[in-house]
């Protein structure tokens, strides 16, 4: 299986910043590696695919780069709506696996 | 509006069986993969498996193969996960989520099936 690593384990920042995300898989994934957005008692929301590409629907200040092993997200300016849990999954071969998950909490 | 409609609350003992359902509609519902996806109380997200409803192969993660099964009625735009004897390790949230191809992630997801397994 393809281990997905994500760090740090939790962030806290406040509106405005600028905060990175990482994610690295054990072996290359190309750039099938996709970023989710999930708050507490709802389901997850894609927010970027392939790596790099913006879901329809989604803020702007959201972006992803990277291919390979290592990926990372960005979100410009964090509004209040942003504090939530980001996971990266990996959809390059199966089992279809996600990372551990970034808490983003108020400072 | 395309949405995943997932069946309701579970509360069930260990050793009993179960099925969930999640039901596609708003698009064809023989164009996309459904996977399930466990979230165990204040934990992470865990691929439980998909299932092409066009022909029904489905895949399975190793951590859960050989305790669930999942399926697919086409004709009423339905898949299903399934056991046939629940573990208290069983107990979570369950999703379902679609993708159309690998490369473009999941972009629908379920309200999710809370399912309790308590002696």
């Amino acid at each position: 299986d393809i281990q997905m690593t994500q760090s740090p384990s939790s962030l806290s920042a406040s509106v405005g910043d600028r905060v990175t995300f990482a994610c690295r898989a054990s072996q290359t994934i190309s750039s099938y590696l996709h970023w989710y957005q999930q708050k507490p008692g709802k389901a997850p929301k894609l927010l970027i695919y392939a790596a790099s590409s913006l879901q329809s629907g989604v803020p702007s200040r959201f972006s992803g780069s990277g291919s390979g092993t290592d990926f990372t997200l960005t979100i410009s300016s964090l509004q209040p709506e942003d504090f939530a849990t980001y996971y990266c999954q990996q959809t390059y071969t199966t089992p279809h696996t996600f990372g551990q998950g970034t808490k983003l909490e108020i400072k | 509006e395309v949405q995943l409609v997932q069946s309701g609350a579970e509360v069930k003992k260990p050793g009993e069986s179960l099925r969930i359902s999640c039901k596609g509609s708003g698009y064809t519902f023989t164009n996309s993969w459904i996977n399930w996806v466990r979230q165990m109380p204040g934990k992470g997200l865990e691929w439980v498996g998909k299932i092409g409803p066009s022909d029904s192969y489905t895949n399975y993660s190793p951590s859960f193969q050989g305790h669930v099964t999942i399926s697919a009625d086409k004709s009423i735009s339905t898949a299903y996960l399934q056991w046939s004897s629940l573990k208290a390790s069983d107990t979570g949230m369950y999703y379902c989520a679609r993708h159309t191809t690998a490369s473009l992630g999941m972009d629908v997801w379920g309200q999710g099936t809370t399912v309790t397994v308590s002696s």
